[in-house]
């Protein structure tokens, strides 16, 4: 059974702090891997990895894919308290029309 | 240019009522999707749609049905509510499915079931 996994389930942190969170997956024929951020409303779209190795970069995150060890990060430096959110990844495989999506992490950034 | 608007924000159902809740897009996306959210919990999705007059289940569909006569439009409907179905519900489109597409959602619906 296809699956998404994320880790930590939640972190607290002080502004300033760098963070590193964590996605795994199993999941047949994959296509792509997606990263959300989810204030209090719907989720909003952070990157799209498709190859290994290459980093995506916007701002102070930045997110990379290791499709040999199948697992993505996703790095926040600097953290401000507009960072706290749930941050959701979602993987895509190749058949079918299916978005797999882990259960989140919780980020608290602390002033 | 409005995106993915979902009506209504917010709702309470009896239990044993029923409902539609709404969904549409005006982004000509051929892709659409319902999804729940339950506390601490990640997306779930129950139905989605590859185009006007096509649908499939998706990982929870039990307690729900869709359909999609437009491009436009894809409702949800409840038919016999249960306590279980109380959760935030997310519709999402992409123009595809493929390799540079996205999924974007609307602002939910929180539903309660008493």
């Amino acid at each position: 059974e296809d699956k998404v996994v994320q880790s930590p389930l939640s972190l607290v942190v002080h502004e300033g702090d760098t963070v590193t969170l964590n996605c795994s997956y199993e999941v047949t024929n994959f296509r792509s891997l997606l990263w959300y951020k989810q204030e209090k409303k719907a989720p909003t779209f952070l990157f799209m990895l498709t190859s290994s190795g290459i980093e995506k970069k916007s701002g102070r995150l930045s997110s990379i894919l290791d499709k040999k060890e199948l697992f993505s990060i996703l790095n926040i430096t600097a953290t401000q308290t507009g960072d706290s959110a749930i941050y959701l990844c979602a993987v895509s495989p190749n058949t079918g029309n299916q978005f797999y999506f882990g259960t989140g992490t919780s980020l608290t950034v602390i002033p | 240019n409005a995106g993915v608007t979902q009506t209504p924000k917010f709702r309470i159902l009896k239990i044993g009522q029923s409902m539609t809740l709404q969904c549409t897009q005006d982004m000509n996306h051929n892709y659409m999707y319902w999804y729940r959210q339950d506390p601490g919990m990640g997306l779930k999705l129950i139905y989605y749609s590859v185009g006007a007059g096509i649908t499939d289940k998706g990982e929870v569909p039990n307690g729900y049905n869709v359909s999609r006569s437009t491009t436009e439009d894809f409702p949800l409907r409840l038919e016999l509510a249960a306590p279980s179905q109380t959760s935030v519900y997310f519709c999402a489109s992409s123009r595809t499915s493929g390799r540079g597409d996205t999924q974007y959602f609307g602002p939910g619906t929180r539903l309660t079931v008493l």
